[in-house]
C-alpha cells in the first residue's frame, strides 16, 4: 500500500534554531516529492519539488533532501523564525501513464511550533 | 494575483441538507482537484477534472458530485450531509497533472470549513 509517514508529529524549537523533518515513503512507482507548508487555517503552499534524480533542492532557509533508494527525505530549516511556525506536509506522487491522473499520497504532516 | 479562490470559508450544515462549495481558479489551469482535511490527516483526493467537460473520482468520492463546465471554475456538490463530511476542503489547480512536467505544483485555496449538525 502506497503510504506517507512523517516524523515527528510535532516539534517545538527556540527562534533562530535549526530543525530537521523526516519522511519515509512507500510510494511505488516514485515519480516526486514534495514539501509543502501549511500555516494554521491556509492551504498547503509548495516548498520544493524533486524528482527521483535530484538528491537536494533549496529555497531560501528550506533545503530539501531525497534519498530514492532507501526512500526517505528531509526537510531542513535553518535560522528559524516566529513565520516558520506551521505544519510541514510530505507529498509523494506516483507515476501514471497513458494520460490519466497520477495520485499524490499525503503525509499527515510535522507542527512545528517556533517560540521566541 | 487572486490564485485559487474557495467560498465558503465556514459554513454549518444540518444533517440532510445540501450545499455547494465553490472553487475559482484565474490562472488559466487545466487541472483542478477537491481534497479534504480530517484533523490529523493527510489530504484526501475527493474528485479531479483534467479540463472543462471532464471529471474523475478520486479516493474518496461518495457522497460528494462535482461539475466542470469552464476551465475557471469546480463546484463541489453535498446531496444529504452527514456528519462524516464534517472536514476542512481544499480546492487546488495545476497546470499538468502529478507526473508530468514535475516543477509545476499545486495551488491551493484557503479552504471551506464545513461542519455537519
Amino acid at each position: 500500500k502506497n503510504q506517507v509517514e512523517q516524523s515527528p508529529q510535532s516539534l517545538i524549537i527556540l527562534e533562530g534554531k535549526n530543525c530537521t523533518l523526516q519522511c519515509n515513503y512507500t510510494v511505488s512507482p516514485f515519480s516526486n516529492l514534495r514539501w509543502y507548508k501549511q500555516d494554521t487555517g491556509r492551504g498547503p503552499v509548495s516548498l520544493t519539488i524533486m524528482t527521483f534524480s535530484e538528491n537536494t533542492k533549496s529555497n531560501g532557509r528550506y533545503t530539501a533532501t531525497l534519498d530514492a533508494d532507501t526512500k526517505q527525505s528531509s526537510l531542513h530549516i535553518t535560522a528559524s523564525q516566529l513565520s516558520d511556525s506551521a505544519s510541514y506536509i510530505c507529498v509523494v506522487s506516483a507515476k501514471s501513464y497513458g494520460g490519466s491522473q497520477g495520485n499524490l499520497i499525503f503525509g499527515k504532516g510535522t507542527k512545528l511550533s517556533v517560540k521566541p | 494575483n487572486a490564485g485559487v479562490t474557495q467560498t465558503p470559508k465556514f459554513r454549518i450544515l444540518k444533517i440532510g441538507q445540501s450545499m455547494t462549495l465553490q472553487c475559482t481558479q484565474d490562472m488559466n489551469h487545466n487541472y483542478m482537484y477537491w481534497y479534504r482535511q480530517d484533523p490529523g490527516m493527510g489530504l484526501k483526493l475527493i474528485y479531479y477534472s483534467v479540463g472543462a467537460g471532464i471529471t474523475d473520482k478520486g479516493e474518496v468520492p461518495n457522497g460528494y458530485n462535482v461539475s466542470r463546465s469552464t476551465t475557471e471554475d469546480f463546484p463541489l456538490r453535498l446531496e444529504l450531509a452527514a456528519p462524516s463530511q464534517t472536514s476542512v476542503y481544499f480546492c487546488a489547480s495545476s497546470q499538468s497533472g502529478t507526473g508530468v512536467f514535475v516543477g509545476y505544483g499545486y495551488t491551493f485555496g484557503s479552504g471551506t470549513r464545513l461542519t455537519v449538525v
